[in-house]
């Protein structure tokens, strides 16, 4: 069955530390897609970055980046120097198997990051 | 550019009342359109889905039901609520894809309270 586990339910750090969120998926697809959402204290979930299973270079973007590995089955989360800003819960998704092409996602549970100033 | 809109941003109503939640989409067309629940400090749960006008799937068997009246709109609606329903309720878009899952895009949120 396809899977999402994020095993870290809440972290806190102090400003400027860089912190890794875990996510660990479970699929028997050789094609899927994995996703990295924001969600704010605002309540509207932010997007923020798509890999497909092809592709395991490492992305960075500003202060994230992303580490995918397929042979440990993680694509893990890094914010570099953390700032206030960055407190949000943050999920994981995968893409469900899907012939009917409706887009479905298996999200995990999410990781609540605070930052404190 | 596509944008995502929902509405009412907060409500409070009674056990029993009725609901009706809408969602619209600009700046695209035939998107994938989704609902779903957020309990207070939970994950997220895929409500419904639709891939067209008049399409809807159901995730979760309960006294919600939805409609896509339109190519673009997405109403969320209950005859009855219940205090279970009572949760933060998101609206998506994606763009439908062959062989491929794109990114889904996401409301405000509203926010329901069910005294």
């Amino acid at each position: 069955a396809q899977k999402v586990t994020q095993a870290q339910t809440e972290i806190s750090v102090v400003e400027k530390e860089d912190v890794t969120l875990d996510c660990v998926y479970e699929t028997r697809d050789t094609t899927y897609y994995l996703f990295w959402y924001k969600q704010p204290p605002s309540g509207e979930l932010v997007f923020l970055i798509r890999r497909n299973s092809f592709d395991e270079q490492n992305e960075i973007s500003g202060r994230y980046s992303w580490n995918f590995q397929k042979s440990t089955s993680s694509f893990n989360f890094t914010i570099t120097a953390s700032q206030v800003v960055d407190s949000a819960v943050y999920f994981c998704a995968l893409s469900e198997r899907d012939s009917s092409n409706t887009g479905k996602l298996i999200f995990g549970q999410g990781t609540t990051l605070q930052v404190k100033p | 550019s596509q944008t995502i809109h929902q509405w009412p941003a907060t409500l409070v109503q009674p056990v029993g009342s009725p609901l009706s939640l809408e969602c619209t989409v600009e700046g695209t067309s035939n998107p994938n359109l989704y609902w779903y629940r957020q309990a207070a400090g939970r994950g997220l749960q895929l409500l419904f889905y639709s891939v067209g006008i008049g399409q809807i799937s159901s995730e979760v068997p309960q006294n919600l039901s939805a409609s896509r009246p339109q190519d673009r709109q997405f109403i969320l609606s209950s005859k009855k609520l219940l205090l279970s329903d009572s949760g933060f309720y998101l609206c998506a878009w994606s763009v439908p894809g062959t062989g491929r899952t794109y990114e889904q895009y996401f409301g405000p949120g509203t926010r329901l309270t069910v005294t």
